[in-house]
């Protein structure tokens, strides 16, 4: 079974400071997408890389995915309390179905 | 245009009874996957369906089915619940089934089962 491992599992942080979450996997990607859920509604795609060492920027939202297509990583700059939420990666092995990650729970304090 | 609607919102069971659970996707799309959310283990797939056809399914027991209707519905079944099965399953759809891996998925806002 695939797994697909985020850290931090939570991060607590005060309005105006940066963050970085971790999606880490022994295997490929062959695409990753990183969503985000919100309570009481279901997860939003925020962004898909395709490409090793590609990166994307959302806004105050950085997303790089690794040379080996096996990391990913989503930089927030600046955060604030609307970026609280539950961040979850999902990666493509083959195009048939995605995996989702362990997630990371934001909570982003005024 | 409309978004994912999932029914019911909200739903309490005992063990041994059976649910189902219903998914209308957006217009146009005809591709549905269906996944369970718990804290424990995350958002796991469950299966999808494309043009009336299961094509994909996950790590589940056979007492997890599901089905998919011409104008694109779906429903889930959990047949015997045991406790383990309180989750939130959510629905999402997309435009097409080789979408699911570098498309974007639109979820509904899922049903929350409660096994008692």
């Amino acid at each position: 079974t695939q797994l697909l491992e985020q850290s931090p599992q939570f991060l607590s942080i005060q309005e105006g400071e940066n963050l970085t979450v971790y999606c880490n996997s022994s295997s490929v990607f062959s695409s990753l997408q990183w969503y985000r859920q919100e309570p009481g509604e279901g997860p939003v795609l925020l962004v898909t890389v395709v490409t090793g060492g590609e990166v994307k920027k959302l806004k105050r939202l950085t997303f790089q995915f690794g040379d080996a297509r096996k990391d990913s990583s989503l930089h927030i700059t600046a955060a604030q309390p609307g970026d609280t939420g539950l961040y979850l990666c999902a990666g493509s092995y083959n195009t048939d179905k995605l995996i989702f990650g362990t997630g990371t729970r934001l909570q982003v304090f005024p | 245009k409309a978004g994912v609607t999932q029914t019911p919102r909200y739903l309490i069971k005992t063990r041994g009874q059976q649910v189902t659970l219903s998914c209308s996707p957006i217009s146009g799309h005809r591709s549905v996957s269906w996944y369970q959310q718990t804290p424990g283990q995350g958002l796991q797939f469950l299966f999808e369906y494309f043009s009336e056809t299961q094509r994909n399914k996950g790590n589940f027991p056979g007492r997890f089915s599901g089905r998919q209707f011409s104008n694109s519905r779906s429903e889930m079944n959990v047949s015997t619940l045991e406790l383990g099965d309180s989750a939130l399953y959510l629905c999402a759809s997309s435009l097409l089934f080789r979408d699911i891996s570098t498309g974007e998925l639109f979820f509904g806002e899922g049903s929350r089962l409660t096994v008692l």
